[in-house]
């Protein structure tokens, strides 16, 4: 596709549910990241894969928190058992990851999770 | 101290001024230097970077990079009121084994009309 894509746009659940989110990043680009943006704050690294191995898990808030990626291509990030504080908009971004410190990431539109 | 930071805010500059968006960061092996606009509600997009030195000019933006003062900085001349939005600062760190990119909290800028 043109650009990052990210699914579904707005999530309400309740708590305790689980919920998936997903990422189709640019075609060609080899590495994906997770953010987390809770209201008026700054980006929180969650987890970075090249390829389908996610060398960086360091950001992950708990063990409630999850994320696949398959076919180096498309990821899910899982959380579990969904509390208040994991309300926030959560963003996927690509890169092409050349192996440089050039290496730029361009974002998806984000998916605006609310935790009832 | 935070590995890159940022003065929140707000700036406020009026409409044909010169904004002034300022970043420091901590880490003396960063290499690469990124900044990002995004709107409320929006998602960051990416303006410019910058790798070395000195002064990068694009349009009616310049990134301003002092490596020995771990500073960058981005000019934004002419400003008008669609440039009101948060900036984010971005650093890469690490080595060929790996680089991690750390973003700052932003600025968030109001260009008055």
């Amino acid at each position: 596709g043109a650009g990052v894509s990210q699914s579904p746009s707005n999530k309400v659940t309740e708590k305790g549910k689980d919920v998936e989110l997903r990422c189709d990043p640019i075609s060609g680009h080899t590495a994906l990241y997770w953010y987390r943006q809770s209201l008026g704050q700054g980006l929180e690294f969650l987890i970075y894969f090249q390829g389908n191995s996610a060398p960086d898990k360091s950001g992950l808030p708990s063990d409630r928190f999850s994320a696949e990626r398959t076919g180096g291509s498309v990821s899910t990030l899982t959380i579990q058992r969904t509390q208040q504080e994991d309300s926030a908009v959560y963003l996927c971004a690509s890169s092409l990851f050349s192996g440089t410190h050039t290496d730029t990431q361009y974002f998806g539109p984000g998916t605006r999770l609310t935790v009832l | 101290q935070k590995e890159v930071e940022q003065n929140s805010g707000p700036l406020s500059v009026p409409e044909g001024a010169i904004a002034s968006l300022n970043c420091t960061y901590s880490d003396r092996g960063s290499q690469s230097f990124f900044w990002y606009r995004q709107y409320s509600g929006k998602s960051p997009e990416l303006i410019m970077f910058i790798y070395s030195n000195g002064d990068k000019e694009d349009g009616r933006f310049t990134a301003q990079l002092n490596k020995a003062s771990q500073y960058v900085s981005l000019l934004i001349r002419d400003s008008q009121p669609s440039d009101s939005a948060t900036y984010l600062c971005a650093v890469n760190i690490g080595n060929t084994g790996g680089f991690k990119t750390i973003f700052g909290a932003g600025t968030r800028l109001f260009v008055k009309a």
